[in-house]
């Protein structure tokens, strides 16, 4: 595996349910994000994660919850959605040091609430 | 909070034509950065600028990142079906990166 992996690619869950979003990136990064991205809607930072440490949170609602095991591993877990959470929910890595930190995107979670 | 605008919000061009997007902040950021994002998948880098007036080449793409740091530009010469996508600037401040909503081009052949 190279870049940026996310998985599951899709996902459908009622509002009762918990499941969990996984990103790895195999670029030796130090930083890694979750984005979501709804149509209509630029992309919202929701959380980064700079040396395994949370950085920002960005109000973001509590029935998210991100866990970062270690540098390469990220995730997302969710429970009791609601429909509007619908929507691309992207991971990103970057290395701090680099100049402009340059973020690699996966190829997203397409989340769908019912 | 930041607002950051890109123009045009959709364009539809015929194969071989130049066009020129644009990217506007209210504030002043560290860098910048374009990126394309083709349907289903995540964005993916096409070039950070972090000074001023800076100009970056990528083949036919011509970046240009404004003096005051607030404003770029993304100039695509002789464009091809394969140009196809979403472009999104985002500026950052260290790791607080802000998306534009985007331009969505569609070249046809």
């Amino acid at each position: 595996e190279t870049g940026v992996t996310q998985t599951p690619r899709h996902l459908v869950m009622g509002m009762t349910n918990k499941k969990s979003l996984k990103c790895e990136q195999h670029l030796g990064h130090n930083a890694m994000y979750w984005y979501k991205q709804s149509a209509k809607k630029p992309l919202e930072l929701m959380f980064v994660y700079s040396l395994e440490e949370r950085v920002e949170n960005n109000s973001v609602p509590s029935r998210f919850s991100p866990e970062c095991p270690n540098s390469s591993h990220l995730f997302l877990h969710l429970h009791t959605l609601q429909p509007e959470d619908s929507a691309l929910y992207l991971c990103a890595s970057s290395q701090v040091q680099r100049e402009g930190y340059e973020q690699y995107f996966g190829p997203g979670t397409r989340l769908t609430v019912t | 909070t930041q607002l950051l605008e890109q123009s045009p919000q959709f364009l539809s061009i015929q194969e071989g034509e130049n066009l020129t997007v644009y990217c506007n902040s209210s504030s002043v950021f560290s860098s910048l950065q374009w990126y394309r994002q083709e349907p289903g998948e995540g964005p993916v880098l096409l070039v950070t600028v972090v000074t001023g007036g800076e100009v970056k080449k990528l083949k036919r793409l011509t970046f240009q990142f404004g003096d005051a740091r607030k404003d770029s530009s993304l100039h695509i010469t002789a464009a091809q079906p394969g140009d196809t996508g979403l472009y999104l600037c985002a500026l950052g401040e260290g790791q607080n990166f802000v998306f534009g909503p985007g331009t969505r081009l569609s070249v046809l052949p």
